[in-house]
This record gives C-alpha cells, sequence and structure tokens, in this order.
C-alpha cells in the first residue's frame, strides 16, 4: 500500500493566522480526501480532491498527483478550527483509502 | 438529524461481554465502512460493504463480527474482546465504494475492562 506522511505534526496559531498543511504520498494517488477531527472525535470531510484545487469559505486545499502531495490552506484561523486534520489517499478511484497520522492544530484566542 | 448516527457514543464492557455497535446512515449510499482508531494511530480499516455485501475485511480478529442487513445499517458485535481493542470505533458511508466522499459518524468510544 502507500505511505502518508503529514506535516506538521503538530501546529500552534493565533487566532487570525494563515496556515498550511501538507499531505506527501509515496506514489501517485486517484483519491484524496481531507478531514477535520473535532476534540469531540467527530471526523468531518472537508474535500474529495484527486485533482486541482477547490475552496470553501476560509478553507483550501489543492492536489498535485503528479508531484504525490496535496495541501490544505486554512485562513483566518478560528478556534473552532483546533483538532486533528487528516489526509487520505487511494491509488485508483475504488482501492483502499490509507490516511495520514495527522496534524493535531490548536488555535489560541 | 445528522447523516451518519451511531450508537452508543460510549461503551464499557468486560472481556466475557457481548455487546454490538450500531452504524445507521440517512444518506442513500451504497458502501459502509467501520474503521478504528487507537491513540497516536491512524484510523485502521476493519471491514467494508459495498451493497450490503462484505468486500474488505483488513485481517480483523474474529472478536469482531460485522453485519449489514441492508444498505442503510452496519452493525459490529462484539465479543471476548481484550483491553487492547479499547479505541474510537468510527462507522463511515459513502456513495460508491472507495471513489467519493466519505462521511463519518460520531463514533463509539469503546472501553474494555
Amino acid at each position: 500500500g502507500i505511505q502518508v506522511e503529514q506535516s506538521p505534526p503538530d501546529l500552534i496559531l493565533q487566532e487570525g493566522a494563515n496556515s498550511t498543511l501538507r499531505c506527501n504520498f509515496s506514489d501517485s494517488v486517484n483519491n484524496l480526501q481531507w478531514f477535520h477531527q473535532n476534540p469531540w472525535g467527530q471526523l468531518i470531510n472537508l474535500f474529495y480532491i484527486p485533482s486541482g484545487t477547490k475552496q470553501n469559505g476560509r478553507l483550501s486545499a489543492t492536489t498535485v498527483a503528479t508531484e504525490r502531495y496535496s495541501l490544505l490552506y486554512i485562513s483566518s484561523s478560528q478556534t473552532t478550527d483546533s483538532g486533528v486534520y487528516f489526509c487520505a489517499g487511494g491509488l485508483t478511484s475504488g482501492s483502499r483509502l490509507t490516511f495520514g497520522e495527522g496534524t493535531q492544530l490548536t488555535v489560541n484566542p | 438529524e445528522t447523516g451518519v448516527t451511531q450508537t452508543p457514543r460510549h461503551l464499557v464492557m468486560g472481556m466475557t461481554n457481548k455487546k454490538s455497535l450500531k452504524c445507521e446512515q440517512h444518506l442513500g449510499h451504497n458502501a459502509m465502512y467501520w474503521y478504528k482508531q487507537s491513540a497516536k494511530k491512524p484510523l485502521e480499516l476493519m471491514f467494508v460493504y459495498s451493497l450490503e455485501e462484505r468486500v474488505e475485511n483488513n485481517s480483523v480478529p474474529s472478536r469482531f463480527s460485522p453485519e449489514c442487513p441492508n444498505s442503510s445499517h452496519l452493525f459490529l458485535h462484539l465479543h471476548t474482546l481484550q483491553p487492547e481493542d479499547s479505541a474510537l470505533y468510527l462507522c463511515a458511508s459513502s456513495k460508491g465504494f472507495y471513489n467519493s466522499p466519505l462521511h463519518f459518524g460520531n463514533g463509539t468510544r469503546l472501553t474494555v475492562t
């Protein structure tokens, strides 16, 4: 299976700051998703982004499949953005998703 | 009403007990999944069902037994668990089999004593 590496493992921000989270894959993926897990354990799907760029409010994501990475941008961070951000990738559409170990984000007021 | 509902939210059970976790999705999806999340570990896939048929069993011990009676419901039957099975168990669903966004439930926090 593929290897997924997320960076940084931990990130502490002041409210209002911007940040970039990165996900590297050992192989080209054809199915890439970003998730946010809040402090209560709920996992929310942020983006389904096999390639290209998508934006949703203050969040945006870019995947460059041929370069084997994806980036998640958080602008004007808020305390409610705190939690763990996971990326997950699959080699082909229909193959198992492999999750990274996550980036623990803390946004302080 | 949330798209994927899991019950119970918390469960404490002894090693000799038998219990079941329940998952229900209201999204009209065709694929359902069980994941295990242990502390300091990435999410681990346990089972996958597509159109009510098990399509993947990721080398899970037989003390975990899944059941998918229809495309909206998924169960995980537990018996003679070990303390190391304590974890957050997450159910997810997707429209297609691994080719569309995964939607997770709130999870069941399981403690085995």
